[in-house]
């Protein structure tokens, strides 16, 4: 079965620290890559997606991620987070033969002033 | 444009009885999928609707339905409530089908099950 793995649960940083969080799937066959933020009391919102080409994309707010096939994963990066950062980070694979997306289980990120 | 709603946001609801959450996409968007969301175990997906047409379904038992309207709002129906069932229930418009099209959720509706 298609799965998504965010390793991390919690996460706590200090503003200007950096940030990786990890998302690894389970599917061989072609998948759309997604990263969604929820801020608190906020809609989740997409971060940033990744179809094809370069496989480092850029997405809002200074986040990339990095899809490295061989890996199976997507990991989110920021070189220095800030406070306003802190929100709850999903993983998503849309798979493109069942027309259907499956999330990981999420990453609370909590920046600490 | 607005973005999507929810009704209502909050449901306090006892065991054994059923309820209906609504959904309203954003203006165009003909596609809504629906999520439960609960602490550790992320989105899981419910089913999605196209043209009026459930497209896809999740693992979910029968007692969670759904249907969607010609103005593409669609309601989810869960039947004899269990504790288990206490969550966030979100809703997903996007242009069309396929996952190419970026999801734009709502706010959620939380039903606390008693």
């Amino acid at each position: 079965a298609q799965s998504v793995s965010q390793h991390n649960h919690h996460v706590i940083l200090s503003e200007a620290a950096s940030l990786e969080l990890g998302c690894n799937y389970s599917y061989g066959g072609t998948v759309n890559l997604f990263w969604y933020v929820q801020y608190p009391g906020q809609h989740l919102q997409l971060l940033l997606k990744y179809f094809s080409g370069d496989p480092l994309v850029k997405g809002i707010k200074g986040f990339e991620a990095e899809f490295i096939k061989s890996k199976f994963s997507f990991n989110l990066r920021k070189p220095s987070v800030q406070w306003s950062d802190t929100a709850e980070y999903f993983c998503a694979i849309g798979h493109n033969n069942f027309n259907k997306f499956y999330f990981g289980s999420g990453t609370k990120l909590n920046v600490k002033p | 444009k607005a973005g999507v709603t929810q009704t209502p946001r909050y449901l306090i609801k006892t065991r054994g009885q059923q309820v209906t959450l609504s959904c309203s996409p954003i203006s165009g968007h003909r596609s809504v999928s629906w999520y439960q969301q609960t602490p550790g175990q992320g989105l899981q997906f419910l089913f999605e609707y196209f043209s009026e047409t459930q497209r896809n379904k999740g693992n979910f038992p029968g007692r969670f339905s759904g249907r969607q309207f010609s103005n593409s709002r669609s309601e989810m129906n869960v039947s004899t409530l269990e504790l288990g069932d206490s969550a966030l229930y979100l809703c997903a418009s996007s242009l069309g089908l396929g996952t190419a099209d970026e999801q734009y959720f709502g706010p959620g509706t939380r039903l606390t099950v008693t």
